[in-house]
């Protein structure tokens, strides 16, 4: 049962144009939500999150929206860069209410910026 | 500050055998996490440590298991080696409150002939 999804396996964009990357999640007990990016050989690292009380988080050209009815959100990449082609991890995981620290991975979604 | 630190970074084994993996977290935080990373499934939970004590465990047989010293480093252990175990196994530090954030080691890349 995968919690987490990322229904694009792929994404190519042309830099300096908009990428936008998708995540839906079905279980409502979670609270809070991150990006990691990864680069082949490397282990994730964390690129922003959102707590569920927001609906958008900015840090610089990376801008995270939550939908919580529609249980989505998705990040913008403005300007896209060739640097920021690599695999992109949504997480999810309870905030609180008990030990529940593990995070919940989409299966990731490889974006391309094509120069 | 150094990061996390996973050993081996490669690891060539054969079917039937066993192995342990390293991970020394950042300095301070007393939370890890181990993942498996496969093509199809995407990072998998397996579990988390938080000082010396399983705190949280995924949905893994048995025959993964791991353990926490008193310096925070830890060790995961995988049992009568499978093909279907070749992986990336990722390492995950953090403080371990609510809210702290979790920082990646560079992974073990586990190959089972």
């Amino acid at each position: 049962d995968q919690q987490v999804k990322q229904n694009s396996p792929s994404l190519s964009v042309q830099e300096g144009r908009i990428s936008i990357l998708n995540c839906d999640y079905t279980n409502s007990m979670f609270d809070y939500f991150l990006w990691y990016k990864k680069y082949p050989a490397e282990g994730p690292t964390f690129l922003i999150s959102i707590s569920s009380i927001k609906d958008k988080n900015e840090d610089g050209r990376f801008t995270v929206f939550l939908n919580k009815s529609a249980k989505h959100l998705s990040l913008h990449i403005v300007p896209s860069q060739p640097g920021d082609s690599a695999v992109y991890f949504c997480a999810a995981r309870r905030n609180s209410g008990g030990s529940n620290y593990k995070l919940t991975f989409g299966k990731g979604t490889l974006l391309t910026v094509n120069p | 500050k150094a990061g996390v630190t996973q050993t081996p970074r490669y690891l060539i084994k054969t079917r039937g055998q066993q192995v342990t993996l390293s991970c020394s977290p950042i300095s301070g935080h007393r939370s890890v996490s181990w993942y498996q990373q496969t093509p199809g499934q995407g990072l998998q939970f397996l579990f988390e440590y938080f000082s010396e004590t399983q705190r949280n465990k995924g949905n893994f047989p048995g025959r993964f298991s791991g353990r926490q010293f008193s310096n925070s480093r830890s060790e995961m252990n995988v049992s009568t080696l499978e093909l279907g175990d070749s992986a990336l196994y990722l390492c995950a530090s953090s403080f371990g409150g609510e809210g702290s954030l979790a920082f990646f080691g560079q992974g073990t890349r586990l190959t089972v002939v």
